[in-house]
């Protein structure tokens, strides 16, 4: 089974709306990093959390770990069509990363 | 801050032919890794130095696959005899150690297709 498992796999919103991605863990999370790719391109870091209730905010995009429960959300407000892309959670461990399969995001005008 | 740069960006090869993928991570970065990446997959992780030594390789890194990263500043990935189960997004990322976070920071990637 996947190490780490995001939902929902892909996602379609109506600009302006909010929207949530989920990143459940089967271990502990030491740190969990979240990760934006444009099909075909490499990664872009966007946030990094370490600590349980840790909370973090990058222009409209929100992440949230819950230590206990091995979960962090991904919450964008107002989706803008420059929000489309896969987002990847990243669990940190031994200095290399494992991730999830990815939510696709796509955001219509 | 240039970031990571990798070369060739695509790398279309036979069945059987040798391929050099290269990696510049960000210059005062001492740590370098490298992820292969399928379609509908996250990046899986292959290999990971610190300077110019390997400290970890991955279990899908087979004989085939060797990674150097001379004078611990660029990095090559060797893949011999390649294979069409070879073809995937390769990925480099690059972080400092010391930091509290130990960020990886990736590069735009080189796609294989091998024919």
């Amino acid at each position: 089974s996947q190490e780490l498992e995001q939902s929902p796999q892909s996602l379609i919103v109506q600009e302006g709306k909010n929207l949530t991605i989920n990143c459940t863990s089967s271990k502990t999370l030491y740190g969990l990093y979240w990760y934006k790719q444009k099909y075909g391109e490499g990664l872009i870091f966007l946030m990094m959390l370490q600590k349980g209730g840790e909370e973090k905010s990058h222009e409209k995009i929100t992440a949230k770990l819950d230590e206990k429960k091995q979960q962090s959300s991904l919450h964008i407000t107002a989706s803008q069509p420059s929000h489309a892309g896969i987002y990847l959670c990243g669990r940190g461990s031994n200095y290399k990363l494992t991730f999830g399969k990815g939510t696709l995001l796509t955001v219509n005008p | 801050d240039t970031g990571v740069s990798q070369d060739p960006r695509h790398k279309i090869t036979k069945r059987g032919q040798n391929v050099t993928f290269r990696c510049d991570p960000i210059s005062e970065h001492n740590r370098l890794y490298w992820y292969r990446q399928t379609l509908g997959q996250g990046p899986e992780f292959l290999t990971y130095f610190q300077n110019e030594a390997q400290l970890e390789k991955s279990r899908l890194l087979s004989d085939r696959f060797s990674a150097e990263r001379p004078k611990g500043s660029f990095s090559t990935l060797e893949i011999q005899r390649t294979e069409q189960g070879d073809s995937a997004m390769y990925l480099c990322a690059s972080s400092t150690s010391g930091s509290s976070s130990d960020t990886q920071y990736f590069g735009p990637g080189t796609r294989l297709t091998v024919l």
